[in-house]
């Protein structure tokens, strides 16, 4: 199993510009989430899914669109990106849904300049 | 305020026995987690306990929960260069909250020679 893959593993944009960060699962976990990282915070939740055709939510959706159309992958789009955006970004996954041991992605990092 | 609050920087010498604290705020938690972030990395489950637990122990580590002061901990005997990292401690909200993590900040565990 690879596990939970993400691309790409840097990113630079240009404020305004808009672009997809991929997640990719291959454990037939139905929850996945993004998460953001930034210095000296925990993380925080951006979006989630509980299996696929269903997204919710997190602690700071703004700027963020998800879409869960198979089981395998959880792609969020930055639709307008902004320097308050610049990141660090987490995917996870988790076989349970009441349950976190989450798996985690190598992470994106992002630079909005 | 933070619903889970962790010191942000521990440092012990090599071969002392490292104790990372937390607190969460969360009486109803069921499962908290300790996670661990190893630079440029994403974070990997290290362990975690049952709210209806006092203590749990593999290997090295030992985990401790104080329910009454809602105080989590995780000792790490040995401490080894190799457990140089960040630690997260998370718990889970409850079942209405769709079972989010709450996350700590973080502790980076400095080890001296």
């Amino acid at each position: 199993n690879a596990g939970v893959t993400q691309t790409p593993k840097f990113q630079v944009l240009k404020t305004g510009q808009s672009m997809t960060l991929q997640c990719a699962q291959d454990m037939n976990h139905e929850y996945m989430s993004w998460y953001r990282q930034d210095p000296g915070m925990g993380l925080r939740l951006i979006h989630y899914s509980v299996g696929a055709g269903i997204t919710d939510q997190g602690e700071v959706p703004n700027g963020y669109n998800v879409s869960r159309s198979t089981t395998e992958d959880f792609p969020l789009r930055l639709l307008s990106a902004a320097p308050s955006q610049t990141s660090v970004y987490f995917c996870a996954s988790s076989y349970s849904r009441a349950t976190r041991d989450l798996n985690f992605g190598p992470g994106t990092r992002l630079t909005v300049t | 305020g933070e619903d889970v609050e962790q010191s942000l920087f521990l440092s012990v010498r090599e071969g002392d026995s490292s104790v990372i604290n937390c607190t969460y705020t969360d009486s109803s938690s069921t499962y908290l987690y300790w996670y661990k972030q190893e630079p440029g990395a994403g974070l990997q489950l290290l362990t975690y306990i049952f709210s209806n637990m006092d203590m749990k122990q593999d290997q090295r580590l030992t985990v401790l929960l104080n329910k009454k002061d809602k105080h989590l901990s995780l000792r790490i005997a040995d401490t080894q260069t190799g457990d140089s990292a960040i630690y997260f401690c998370a718990e889970i909200k409850s079942a209405d909250s769709n079972y989010q993590l709450i996350w700590g900040a973080g502790t980076k565990l400095i080890i001296k020679p």
